[in-house]
């Protein structure tokens, strides 16, 4: 099974609201990754968690803030976001050892800021 | 810094026929190559991928290659089909330290049935 699975779908959300992206995966990966993709664009990567600790944050602002409470979740946290953050937002896994480098992503949410 | 070029940025082809896309890569630290598919409002799927110690790989009517010292690498699709139409992207990763995949800008890919 390579199922990473995230919630919600599709999100909505006002400039001064705060929601939170869920994602989760089963496979025993100790990496995960979120990244953010706008249309016709490959993803670009936001954060990196490796064994539950934060190893890579490629400068993202502080409105997003990303959180692996255990080895299988990993949420992001978003607050005062501007409307140019709509975009999918895609979870990813990986093994990260044993030499296996492949990334698993979930069907990612949807997000609109209005 | 570190890029994936791709190409070509779309692709139309009749249903049957081969589709090629090219990836090149610059960091030569990168060992391994996934290739994703992308489909409207879906999450990257991988569908196959090489590392640097083989040259060609396939599995059914996807074949990928690589060539190491020219830094390139292509994702061969045979016999396409319509449900093979959807975005495709390459990747080239560095297989130490961050393992931080480096995306192509991506292929749209049409089968025209």
């Amino acid at each position: 099974d390579t199922e990473v699975t995230q919630t919600p779908k599709h999100l909505v959300m006002g400039m001064t609201n705060k929601k939170s992206l869920k994602c989760e995966q089963h496979m025993g990966h100790r990496a995960m990754y979120w990244y953010k993709q706008k249309a016709k664009k490959p993803p670009e990567l936001m954060f990196v968690y490796s064994y539950e600790k934060l190893s890579i944050n490629e400068s993202v602002p502080s409105r997003f803030s990303p959180e692996c409470p255990n080895s299988s979740l990993l949420n992001l946290h978003l607050h005062a976001l501007q409307p140019e953050d709509s975009a999918l937002y895609l979870c990813a896994s990986m093994q990260s050892d044993r030499g296996s480098y492949e990334q698993y992503f979930g069907p990612g949410t949807r997000l609109t800021v209005t | 810094g570190e890029n994936v070029e791709q190409h070509p940025s779309t692709l139309s082809v009749q249903e049957g026929d081969s589709a090629v896309i090219k990836c090149t890569y610059s960091d030569s630290a990168s060992n391994y190559f996934p290739w994703y598919k992308q489909e409207l409002g879906k999450g990257p799927q991988l569908i196959i991928d090489i590392r640097s110690n083989v040259g060609e790989k396939k599995d059914q009517r996807i074949a990928v290659t690589l060539n190491k010292t020219a830094k390139h690498f292509s994702l061969h699709i045979t016999e396409t089909q319509p449900e093979d139409s959807a975005v495709y992207f390459c990747a080239a990763v560095p297989t130490s330290g961050t393992y931080k995949y480096i995306f192509g800008t991506g292929t749209r890919l049409k089968v025209l049935a």
